[in-house]
């Protein structure tokens, strides 16, 4: 069974440039969220995804904007990038029954030079 | 808000001895509660979970307490191992219908032989 998967791993941008991240559930599983966590800090909540639409969302900017195929994979986007959009960009996948319990991805490391 | 504090570490132990890592909340209503542990250059692996007050969750012979009256869910393991070097991160579930995971800022644990 596998778990939840992204891609790239890793990935170098410079300022002002844009990027695409994407992420494949769980089998079994209808709900992607995205989190951004920056060195030494733990994660912290982007926005989720549930039947193709944007469901809830955290405090970051509309730079950060994503979607969700009929597959359920998703992909977030980070336009006009900046040195401090650097971080581990995290997937987490979980299902409506419930919803509270998320299952995570290794992550993408976004280098932002 | 909702936030979640946790002691900050490293927190250093020799194998097979005991450990506590700490974890306080601030919430309104009875959010779910969770441990996540981090091992370098992965993602985050669910350990544990408690959905409401006096549960305990258990795994790998890790074990939190749900406590309403503290607002706590303290890291317990009697014996720990090597292996058990990682970062771990205490979190709870908010929003409507839980589906938002907020975390502490992770600590980092170092079992030598």
């Amino acid at each position: 069974d596998a778990g939840v998967t992204q891609s790239p791993t890793h990935l170098i941008k410079t300022r002002g440039q844009q990027v695409t991240l994407r992420c494949s559930p769980k089998s079994g599983h209808d709900t992607v969220s995205w989190y951004q966590q920056a060195l030494g800090q733990g994660p912290q909540f982007i926005f989720q995804y549930y039947e193709e639409e944007e469901r809830q969302r955290g405090n970051f900017p509309d730079r950060f904007s994503g979607h969700q195929f009929p597959n359920y994979s998703s992909e977030l986007n980070v336009n006009a990038l900046l040195l401090g959009d650097s971080a581990l960009y995290l997937c987490a996948s979980s299902s409506e029954v419930s919803t509270d319990t998320q299952y995570f991805g290794p992550g993408t490391r976004l280098t932002v030079l | 808000g909702d936030s979640v504090t946790q002691m900050e570490g490293p927190v250093t132990l020799s194998e097979e001895a005991f450990l506590t890592i700490n974890c306080t909340y601030t919430a309104t209503g009875y959010p779910s509660l969770f441990w996540y542990v981090q091992y370098p250059g992965e993602g985050l692996q669910l350990l544990l979970k408690a959905t409401k007050a006096d549960d305990k969750g258990s795994n790998k012979g890790f074990e939190a307490t749900y406590r309403k009256e503290t607002t706590s869910f303290h890291l317990e393991k009697g014996s720990v191992q090597v292996s058990d070097s990682a970062v771990y991160f205490c979190a709870l579930a908010y929003g409507e219908g839980f589906q938002k995971l907020v975390f502490g800022t992770g600590t980092r644990l170092l079992v030598s032989p």
